[in-house]
C-alpha cells in the first residue's frame, strides 16, 4: 500500500519558468516531509524538508508547501534551470521514526 | 558532504546464484543503514534497517532468509540476495545515517539482473 504518491511521472518546463511538483500522502501520522533530487547513476540527495508544524519552507529557489488538511505537499522551483533536470522524490516519516516512505518520483526536464 | 558508495553498480547473474552488494559510508560512521528496492516506475521501498553489530529489522513481506544483511562495522553493510530468481531483478539502493543524526545519505544504487 503506497502511502506517498506522486501522480505525475514527468514534468517539462521552460528554463526560467516555475516548476511545480505535487505529492499526496494517506497516512495522517506523517509529520515530516522531504524532497530528494536524483541524477542518473547517482543516489538521491536531500533537497528540502518541512515539518508538519509549518505550512511553508523556503530555501533559495526551492519552496515546499504543506497542506495538512488535504494531505498534500508541493515543491516549487523558481526560476527553473537546466541543472534542475532530474528525478524528484517526495518522502515522509512520522514521529522521529527514521523510516522514510517514498513516492515513485517525478522526472523534471527543463527546456532551454 | 557525506558520501555513500555501493559496489557493484551493476550485476548480472544466473538464476539460483547468490549476489552480494556492498554499501560503504566513505567519510563518516553510520550507526544505521537502510536497504531499499525500486522496481521500474515504482517508489523506493524500504526492505530492512540494519544497525551496526545487531540483527537487521526487516519490513513486512521481505524474506530475511533470502535477503541477508550484515552490518559488521560502522562503515560497511552488505546485502546478499541468496538463490536469486528473475523476480529479484531490481534496483537496490542503500542509505546511511550519521551517528546522532537521522538524515539519510544515499548510495548510487545497484542494478541487479537475474537471468
Amino acid at each position: 500500500d503506497q502511502q506517498v504518491k506522486q501522480n505525475s511521472p514527468s514534468l517539462s518546463v521552460q528554463e526560467g519558468r516555475i516548476s511545480i511538483l505535487n505529492c499526496d500522502y494517506t497516512n495522517s501520522m506523517f509529520d515530516y516531509f522531504l524532497w530528494y533530487k536524483k541524477y542518473p547513476a547517482e543516489g538521491p540527495t536531500f533537497l528540502i524538508s518541512i515539518s508538519s508544524i509549518k505550512d511553508k519552507n523556503e530555501d533559495g529557489r526551492f519552496t515546499v508547501f504543506l497542506n495538512k488538511s488535504a494531505k498534500h505537499l508541493s515543491l516549487h522551483i523558481v526560476p527553473s534551470q537546466p541543472g534542475d533536470s532530474a528525478v524528484y522524490f517526495c518522502a515522509a516519516s512520522r514521529g522521529g521514526d527514521y523510516k522514510l516512505s517514498f513516492g515513485a518520483g517525478t522526472t523534471v526536464t527543463v527546456r532551454a | 558532504g557525506a558520501v555513500v558508495s555501493q559496489h557493484p553498480s551493476r550485476v548480472i547473474c544466473k538464476s539460483g546464484t547468490s549476489v552480494k552488494i556492498e554499501c560503504r559510508s566513505l567519510d563518516f560512521q553510520a550507526t544505521t543503514m537502510f536497504w531499499y528496492r525500486q522496481f521500474p516506475k515504482q517508489s523506493l521501498m524500504l526492505m530492512a534497517t540494519s544497525n551496526e553489530g545487531s540483527k537487521a529489522t526487516y519490513e513486512q513481506g521481505v524474506e530475511k532468509d533470502k535477503f541477508l544483511i550484515n552490518h559488521a562495522s560502522l562503515t560497511l553493510s552488505t546485502l546478499t540476495v541468496t538463490s536469486a530468481h528473475p523476480e529479484d531483478s531490481s534496483f537496490y539502493i542503500c542509505s546511511a545515517s550519521l551517528i546522532l543524526d537521522n538524515e539519510q545519505f544515499f548510495g548510487p544504487g545497484t542494478r541487479l539482473t537475474v537471468l
